[in-house]
């Protein structure tokens, strides 16, 4: 079935850097990509919408200029967590549905998950 | 998406069918019905989807009431390996994001 790829699977930082979390299909092509983040014992909240070749469409309350995103190929999203804090720390999911297929057959696939942890 | 309500926990014995509801009973003519699950610490897998009729699959069933204001998943033989959070969600296949609930966090025992 259908791959999508996220790294790094864990990572940890200091307070105030910044974080690159990317998400790739490995065998599909995506011209849309989701990003969700899950606090512990809490349900997957989405974040943003990354849209290849053009800006992504954030949630309410989400910051667009904290949460960096890229979605500069069909196979390829990024997520930057910049000037990270500990509150931002979590667990950051993205998900991806082929493009090529019909929206009422394709289900959306989802990455393994990124932990986060700001120290 | 419609609201969907099921129930936060379940118990299920291994080898044992795990029946887990979902109710949605304001779900609109064009919305499918998706079932995913959350194995602790990783993304989620989809299961099964359906609009009107039952469904089966290798992973599970899904049976849809006539008037699609409930449904449940069915595990037919669960195992220890089934235990993770099970989410129902109502969705019209708009190609927008997947909104998850709290969904049932199903716990199969030995």
């Amino acid at each position: 079935g259908a791959v999508v790829s996220q790294h790094p699977s864990r990572v940890i930082c200091k307070s105030g850097t910044s974080v690159k979390i990317e998400c790739r299909s490995l065998d599909f092509q995506a011209t849309t990509m989701f990003w969700y983040r899950q606090f512990p014992k809490q349900s997957l909240m989405l974040m943003a919408t990354s849209n290849e070749g053009s800006k992504a469409t954030y949630e309410q309350g989400v910051e667009k200029d904290k949460f960096l995103i890229n979605h500069a190929s069909l196979t390829l999203s990024t997520l930057t967590v910049t000037s990270a804090h500990p509150e931002d720390s979590s667990f950051y999911i993205c998900s991806a549905r082929d493009s090529k297929k019909d929206t009422n057959t394709g289900e959306l696939f989802f990455g393994e998950g990124s932990r986060l942890t700001v120290l | 998406d419609a609201k969907t309500t099921q129930p936060p926990s379940m118990d299920c014995a291994e080898g044992r069918a795990a029946n887990l509801p979902c109710n949605h009973s304001t779900i609109s003519g064009n919305e499918y019905v998706y079932w995913y699950r959350q194995i602790h610490s990783q993304g989620p897998q989809y299961i099964i989807h359906g609009l009107k009729n039952n469904e089966t699959n290798e992973m599970a069933s899904l049976i849809i009431t006539e008037d699609r204001k409930s449904s449940t998943l069915i595990l037919p033989h669960a195992t220890l390996r089934d235990t993770a959070v099970y989410y129902c969600i109502a969705h019209s296949n708009s190609g927008y994001a997947l909104n998850f609930g709290k969904g049932t966090s199903l716990l199969v025992t030995p």
